[in-house]
């Protein structure tokens, strides 16, 4: 069974950083796409970014809403996905969702249970 | 605002059968494969259909997509109450290099 499991969301001031991981279990996950999708509250989803598979070179896209902000990054090592949350603003208040996307045919098809990141003074 | 359009709501009673368009760009939807989510109140989306029409494992046959030039559409027959939920399609856009999803439909099963 697909397990991914987000970590590391909390309250956080305007202005601050903050990491969230994401441990992979039952899938081939070094050679997965690993994405981030948010949710602000009562709001839809909103697609972030990825990071490709190191056999795909391990680059990342990201939506242009975060770019310069936020960064993707992985360690196989350990089946993690990070997503690192800088300058954080408050319209970043949000559950953010880990997942795989699968680039051949466009699709997201394992989902973790989202951490919530609130972004407040 | 989304790349992707849909309408924000649809409701039907149970039993009958509703569309949802989605509608798009050459730059996504016309090029590119078109998945459906379900997000059921209170959990994590799940994927419904992937490369417009096709139903992963354990996704019953009443619900369907399909896709034409760019637009896309899902269908659910035969609603049930726990059908209620929202839809959101999603596909990659080439012009954003970004994945993109729609705004989302919320069902009503009246």
């Amino acid at each position: 069974e697909v397990q991914l499991v987000e970590s590391g969301g909390d309250l956080v001031q305007p202005g601050r950083s903050l990491r969230l991981s994401c441990t992979g279990s039952g899938l081939t996950f070094d050679d997965s796409y690993m994405t981030w999708v948010r949710q602000a509250p009562g709001k839809g989803l909103e697609w972030l970014g990825f990071i490709r598979s190191k056999t795909a070179g391990g680059t990342t896209a990201y939506a242009a809403s975060v770019k310069g902000r936020f960064t993707i990054s992985r360690d196989d090592s350990k089946n993690i996905a990070y997503l690192q949350m800088s300058s954080l603003k408050t319209e970043d208040t949000a559950v953010y969702f880990c997942s795989r996307w699968v680039p051949t045919i466009e699709k997201i098809d394992f989902w973790g249970q989202g951490t919530l990141v609130t972004v407040s003074s | 605002q989304s790349v992707l359009t849909q309408p924000p709501s649809v409701s039907a009673a149970p039993g009958q059968e509703v569309t949802i368009s989605c509608s798009g760009s050459s730059s996504n939807i016309g090029n590119h494969y078109v998945s459906w989510y379900q997000q059921l109140p209170g959990t994590t989306p799940k994927l419904l259909i992937y490369e417009n029409n096709k139903r992963p494992s354990g996704i019953p046959d009443r619900f369907s997509g399909s896709k034409s030039g760019t637009s896309a559409t899902l269908g659910i027959t035969g609603l049930q109450t726990g059908d209620e939920a929202d839809y959101y399609c999603g596909t990659w856009d080439a012009s954003l290099t970004a994945g993109v999803f729609g705004g989302g439909t919320k069902l009503t099963v009246l």
